[in-house]
This record gives structure tokens, sequence and C-alpha cells, in this order.
């Protein structure tokens, strides 16, 4: 199962551009790489996902090198409301949904 | 829009008793799940279900059983509560296929077991 690594926390500020790094260094050739989205008293949200180079969204970028054992969720110009939860899920695309693990993510605090 | 639907959001019960949490979703969806959330854990799957009387356990599924007798309906019970199993229960659907489809989530329910 591809482990993944994430910063326990971040600070930013509203107007600013944010970027939460995701380390999965025995990332499989068949996994995908999934980010969710979670405010608090919700679900998670899926906001976006990619396989290699770069995917956006009307929410968010998505930046994964060659390599693929790291990936970065860029959110531009960041409101309050983007304070959140972040999860980013390495996993492949059959085999069981026991190896999609979400850890315990990115905890976001947007200040005015 | 997508809609998944968790009876309760706040739950108390007592050691020892039988628990049913239920969870909707109307959008056709082959897939559902049931995960719990602890503090620095992160979500951790219990059990899932990709069709009717289909269930498959989970990364935690002690404890747990699940029901699916209908496609849209899928329920979690704990069986015997105990005071362990305190934590927030969330609920997912998603499509069949790819294990790379979206999961769509309830809010949750927060269950205090004493």
């Amino acid at each position: 199962l591809a482990k993944t690594t994430q910063p326990i926390s971040m600070d930013s500020y509203e107007g600013q551009e944010v970027n939460i790094t995701c380390s999965h260094n025995n990332i499989a050739t068949n996994d995908y790489i999934t980010w969710y989205q979670q405010f608090p008293s919700q679900g998670p949200r899926f906001i976006i996902q990619g396989y290699k180079t770069k995917v956006t969204n009307e929410v968010a970028s998505l930046f994964i090198p060659a390599d693929r054992k790291s990936s970065t969720l860029s959110l531009p110009r960041v409101s309050l409301s983007d304070t959140a939860v972040y999860y980013c899920l390495v996993g492949p695309v059959s085999g069981g949904y026991n190896k999609l693990i979400f850890g315990a993510g990115t905890r976001l605090a947007v200040h005015p | 829009d997508v809609k998944v639907t968790q009876s309760s959001r706040y739950l108390v019960k007592r050691t020892g008793e039988k628990v049913f949490l239920e969870c909707v979703q109307d959008m056709d969806h082959e897939n559902m799940f049931w995960y719990r959330q602890d503090p620095g854990l992160g979500l951790r799957l219990i059990y899932f279900s990709y069709d009717v009387k289909m269930k498959e356990k989970g990364d935690i599924p002690e404890g747990y059983s699940v029901s699916r007798e209908k496609k849209e309906r899928f329920s979690l019970i704990l069986e015997s509560a105990s005071t362990n199993q305190t934590s927030m229960y969330l609920c997912a659907s998603s499509l069949e296929g790819e294990l790379n489809q979206p999961q769509h989530f309830g809010d949750g329910t927060r269950l205090s077991i004493l």
C-alpha cells in the first residue's frame, strides 16, 4: 500500500496561494492521486484527482512530477471559507477499497 | 445534486446496546461505505458494499456488521456497543467501476457510548 505523508497543519492569509504537498514514495504504476476537502461538521468532499503532470479544475490545481513520488495541491487566492482539512489519497483503480487510505490530513487555517 | 443522508447527526447510547446507524443515498450508486473518523487517525474503512446483499470487510470490521437490503440504503450495526466505539461515523457512496470514482459522503453521525 502506498503510504502518504502530509504536513499536519498549515496557516495562510486571505488572498494568498496555498500549496500542500503530499509525499508518496512507494506509489505504484496503477495508483491515482486524489484529494478531498473536509469542512467542520461535514463529510469529506472530492476536489481533484490526477495520474501525472498537471490537472486543473474550478477549485484547485494538482501538480504531479514525473517520478510521481509526491504531489502538490494548489489553492489559488484562498479565502476564509477554504479553512478545512485536506486529505491526500493514493490508491489503485482496482483491488479492493481497503487500499484507499485516508490519512490524518492537513489542517489548513486561513486568517483574515 | 448528489445526496447522502445519515439518519442522525448525534446519538448517545449505553454500553451493551445494539446500535443501528442508517445511511441513504439518492444517486443510484452501486458502492456504499462506512468509515469511522477519530482525531489523528484519519478515516478508517469499516465495511463496504458493492451491491445489494453484498459486503466486504474493511480495515476495522471487528464489533460491527452491515446490512444492505436495498440499493439506496446501507446500515451499520454495532452488535454490543462499547466505549471504544465512540467516534464520528461517515457513510459514503460511489459509482461502480474503478476505485478512483469519487466518493460522496454524508455529514456524519457523532456517536457516544456511555
